[in-house]
């Protein structure tokens, strides 16, 4: 079955520095992957979405991930952070398997941005 | 377009007593799925119906049920509430389902507390 795998369930940066959000992925087939931020009392909003049809994929928010096949990876990043980034991420991959179809999250990672 | 609704926003019960979440998801979507999140277990996957039925189900007990409309409006029940259903509900909707690379369209959920 798919899964993901999010490392640091917190990272702390400051304002005006890099984000980079890791999660490496499961799966045996090439999959259909997603970042979700969720803001506090909120539900979770897309960020991006990756379908094979581009490996860098552009966002939301200045918001970017790249897919690395080779690395079964599919980190967030954002060269600058913004006090607004402060939310809750998550990683989540979709498709096939065994046992029928399903979107698979992560735990999470909490970003604090301090000023 | 409408986002997905969630009612109500917020409730209190009381342990044994059941409850009714609503959800009304983005008008020409098909597919409902309803997630628990709680600080320690994360979000999890509680079922998902697509066309009145079900599709796919999460590893809750039977107190967890759902039901979904001819119009995809869907409907989640917990019966003998439990302190531990204190929790966040989701509900989100999606034209394909889980499993495809159609995103999950999130509500902002329902706070239900027990006590």
């Amino acid at each position: 079955a798919q899964s993901v795998t999010q490392l640091g369930s917190h990272v702390s940066v400051s304002e005006g520095a890099l984000v980079l959000l890791r999660c490496n992925y499961s799966s045996s087939v090439p999959p259909y992957l997603f970042w979700y931020v969720q803001y506090p009392n909120q539900g979770l909003q897309l960020l991006l979405k990756y379908t094979s049809a581009a490996t860098l994929v552009k966002g939301i928010n200045g918001f970017e991930a790249e897919f690395k096949k080779s690395e079964t990876s599919f980190h967030l990043t954002k060269p600058s952070a913004h006090m607004s980034d402060a939310a809750e991420y998550f990683c989540a991959v979709s498709g096939s398997s065994n046992s029928g179809y399903a979107l698979n999250f992560g735990k999470g990672t909490s970003l604090l941005v301090t000023p | 377009k409408a986002g997905v609704t969630q009612t109500p926003r917020y409730l209190i019960k009381t342990r044994g007593q059941q409850v009714t979440l609503s959800c009304s998801p983005i008008s020409g979507h098909r597919s409902v799925s309803w997630y628990q999140q709680t600080p320690g277990q994360g979000l999890q996957f509680l079922f998902e119906y697509f066309s009145e039925t079900q599709r796919n189900k999460g590893n809750f007990p039977g107190r967890f049920s759902g039901r979904q409309f001819s119009n995809s409006r869907s409907e989640m029940n917990v019966s003998t509430l439990e302190l531990g259903d204190s929790a966040l509900y989701l509900c989100a909707s999606s034209s394909q389902g889980q499993g495809y690379n159609s995103p999950l369209h999130f509500g902002n959920g329902t706070r239900l507390t027990v006590t």
